[in-house]
């Protein structure tokens, strides 16, 4: 079976631009979580999503936004970047409590 | 004080040798621990899960769970240098919210 698959793997954006990253979720995981992961530190939460419904939202400010589509995949939007939205980008897919990454989307602000 | 706390690291083992890697959590009402590997410039991968107090085997791996002292580990036996990685322990809490919160991870060397 194919694991959670993510993309871009990795983006260039300039500061105030938008991005939108995109996930799928392993086939029969009903729910996508987001993660950040700076350099030195573990991933830190931002979103969780059940059958198309925010079931979580971590400590990020409102320009971080993400939706759920009917087949489970997901997107996060990011806008108005800033220097210190560099970092790795997670999504993780669970059917129960164990959650599983995909690779990631490394996203660089400059 | 941070809600799950692992120390950084290196921990520095010879090839064959018992590697012991040390998690805290703060949240008493957890239930679900996890351990997961990350290579440099990759993304996580889950190696265990841990629910009830005691011990778990899988293979090289025991992860050990003492919710009294809210403290989990990770031993890896027969340690070998492909060991080399940072671990992060997981835990979710009990907030309602399914959301992992995860400690900054201990780097393990292990030399051959």
């Amino acid at each position: 079976d194919a694991g959670v698959t993510q993309s871009p793997t990795h983006l260039i954006k300039t500061r105030g631009q938008h991005v939108t990253l995109r996930c799928s979720p392993i086939s029969g995981h009903k729910s996508v979580s987001w993660y950040q992961q700076v350099l030195g530190q573990g991933p830190q939460f931002i979103f969780q999503y059940y059958e198309k419904e925010e079931r979580g939202r971590g400590n990020f400010p409102d320009r971080f936004s993400a939706r759920q589509f009917p087949n489970y995949s997901s997107e996060l939007n990011v806008n108005a970047l800033l220097l210190g939205d560099s970092a790795l980008y997670l999504c993780a897919s669970s059917f129960s409590n164990e959650q599983f990454f995909g690779p990631g989307t490394r996203l660089t602000v400059l | 004080q941070k809600e799950v706390e692992q120390n950084s690291g290196p921990l520095s083992v010879p090839e064959g040798a018992i590697a012991s890697l040390n998690c805290t959590y703060s949240d008493r009402g957890s239930q679900s621990f996890f351990w997961y590997r990350q290579y440099s410039g990759k993304s996580p991968e889950l190696i265990m899960s841990i629910y009830s107090n005691g011990d778990k085997e899988d293979g090289r791996f025991t992860a050990q769970l003492n919710k009294a002292s809210q403290y989990v580990s990770l031993l890896i036996r027969d340690s070998q240098p492909s060991d080399s990685a940072t671990y992060l322990c997981a835990v979710l809490m009990d907030t309602g919210r399914r959301a992992l919160t995860f400690g900054s991870g201990t780097r393990l060397q292990v030399q051959p």
